[in-house]
C-alpha cells in the first residue's frame, strides 16, 4: 500500500511570492491534516480537512490556508511569503472521521523563502 | 503553553541496554497518546500508540506506558539497537469536536545509541 506522498520534495520562494503544497493521502484515508515543523516550535498543526470540508484549524494566520478534494487530495497554500514561512510542511493521513486512529505522515516539503 | 512535553531534550544509550524516553501532558481531554520516531528531513513514522483506557501497550522492543493519575507516558525500547538513533516525539490527540485530526507535539527527544 502505498504511503502518503507529497510534492514537491524542495522548494525556494522570495519573500510576498505565494506557494502551493500537494498531499496525496493513503488510499482510504479520508482525513488529512497538515502540520508546520521549526526548530523553534517544534511540529505545529495547521488545519485538517475531512470530505472536503476543513473542520480543524490551528493558530496561523489567515494567508495559511488549504482545501481538499473529492478523491481525498489535498492542497495547502500560503501566500504572501515571509522569511519565518521557512519550514518543514508535513500531511498527514488517516482512516475515518472521528475516531482516533493513527495520523501516517508523508515525508514532507522543505520550503525555503529567501 | 506546551501541552505535551518532552523534558529531556536528548538521551544516549549503549546498544543492547533500555532506552526510556518520558513524556508528559497537562490536558485531562487528551485520551489517545503515539509516539513517532523521526529521521532529519523525513516525515515522523508511526511506532506505537495507545488509549486513555489502557495502561500499557506492547510491540516487539517496543512498549509504551500510561499513568493517567500522573498524566505522564513512557516509552520503553529493549534491547536498543544502534538503528534506533533518531528523535523521538510523544504526541497526543483529544475527544472529537475541535481535535479534529489535531496531534498536539512534544518537543522531541533526540536518542542516540551506541555500538
Amino acid at each position: 500500500k502505498a504511503g502518503v506522498t507529497q510534492t514537491p520534495r524542495y522548494l525556494i520562494k522570495t519573500r510576498g511570492q505565494q506557494v502551493t503544497l500537494s498531499c496525496s493521502p493513503i488510499s482510504g484515508h479520508r482525513s488529512v491534516s497538515w502540520y508546520q515543523q521549526t526548530p523553534g516550535q517544534g511540529l505545529q498543526f495547521l488545519f485538517e480537512y475531512f470530505s472536503e470540508t476543513q473542520r480543524n484549524k490551528g493558530n496561523f494566520p489567515g494567508r495559511f490556508s488549504g482545501r481538499q478534494f473529492s478523491n481525498s487530495r489535498s492542497e495547502m497554500n500560503v501566500s504572501t511569503l515571509e522569511l519565518g514561512d521557512s519550514a518543514l510542511y508535513l500531511c498527514a493521513s488517516k482512516r475515518a472521521g472521528d475516531s482516533q486512529e493513527t495520523q501516517y505522515f508523508g515525508p514532507g516539503t522543505r520550503l525555503l523563502v529567501l | 503553553d506546551q501541552q505535551v512535553k518532552q523534558n529531556s531534550p536528548s538521551l544516549s544509550v549503549q546498544e543492547g541496554r533500555i532506552s526510556i524516553l518520558n513524556c508528559d501532558y497537562t490536558n485531562s481531554m487528551f485520551d489517545y497518546f503515539l509516539w513517532y520516531k523521526k529521521y532529519p528531513a523525513e516525515g515522523p513514522t508511526f511506532l506505537i500508540s495507545i488509549s486513555s483506557i489502557k495502561d500499557k501497550n506492547e510491540d516487539g522492543r517496543f512498549t509504551v506506558f500510561l499513568n493517567k493519575s500522573a498524566k505522564h507516558l513512557s516509552l520503553h525500547i529493549v534491547p536498543s539497537q544502534p538503528g534506533d538513533s533518531a528523535v523521538y516525539f510523544c504526541a497526543a490527540s483529544g475527544a472529537g469536536g475541535t481535535s479534529y485530526g489535531k496531534l498536539t507535539f512534544g518537543q522531541g527527544t533526540i536518542l542516540t545509541v551506541h555500538p
